[in-house]
């Protein structure tokens, strides 16, 4: 089974307007971390927000929130007042512990933001 | 403090040759893992070391390897180039090696087989 499952190959946002991409994850390890990524078409991926499995709180770093759903195992990002610079590839991921901590990367949904 | 830095940057090579990456994690990062990345297969995990021990490896064949030094720099080794080999290679650093470390990836290293 998938352990990080990306359903949206593709989405269209309007500039300035909110967009969530869908992640759902697998593991029956207690102790994980969820992590999602951009990366614009240079290449570089680029860390945007962090969840800890034991978080009380949903995750959020300025215009980037996590939507943390335990009991569902999904983990959307949204995206507030998307800007033009957002166009680019999303990644989720997770880190378990069960697993030697290896980070397993979901298929990525490509975002864009349309003027 | 720096980031994660890869050298080369772009790399041509022919089949058959050999090809050495070379990764520097952020400072005081101990664990650095590697990653190819195509159109076709994603963001493949290749292997991860953490003080100087490779702790995970990802399904490759063994033409690919890698190190770690003492001072955490990695580099990756790829023996016998084919041309599915032509891949964006990055690499990542984390402070440890444990669910709730966050990998900081760099630049990358384009590489292309003819």
């Amino acid at each position: 089974a998938q352990k990080i499952t990306q359903t949206q190959p593709g989405m269209f946002v309007q500039e300035k307007e909110a967009v969530t991409l869908d992640c759902t994850y697998d593991t029956s390890d207690p102790s994980y971390g969820l992590f999602w990524y951009k990366q614009p078409s240079s290449g570089e991926m680029i860390f945007l927000i962090y969840q800890g499995s034991y978080d009380q709180q949903n995750a959020t770093e300025g215009r980037y929130s996590l939507n943390f759903q335990k009991a569902r195992k999904s983990a959307n990002l949204v995206i507030s007042a998307s800007q033009l610079g957002d166009s680019a590839m999303y990644f989720c991921a997770m880190r378990e512990s069960g697993t030697g901590n290896q980070f397993y990367f979901g298929t990525g949904t490509s975002l864009t933001v349309i003027p | 403090k720096a980031g994660v830095t890869q050298t080369p940057r772009y790399l041509i090579k022919t089949r058959g040759q050999q090809v050495t990456l070379s990764c520097s994690p952020i400072s005081g990062h101990r664990s650095v893992s590697w990653y190819q990345q195509t159109p076709g297969q994603g963001l493949q995990f290749l292997f991860e070391y953490f003080s100087e021990t490779q702790r995970n490896k990802g399904n490759f064949p063994g033409r690919f390897s890698g190190r770690q030094f003492s001072n955490s720099r990695s580099e990756m080794n790829v023996s016998t180039l084919e041309l599915g080999d032509s891949a964006l290679y990055l690499c990542a650093s984390s402070l440890y090696s444990g669910p709730t470390d966050t990998q900081y990836f760099g630049p990358g290293t384009r590489l292309t087989v003819l």
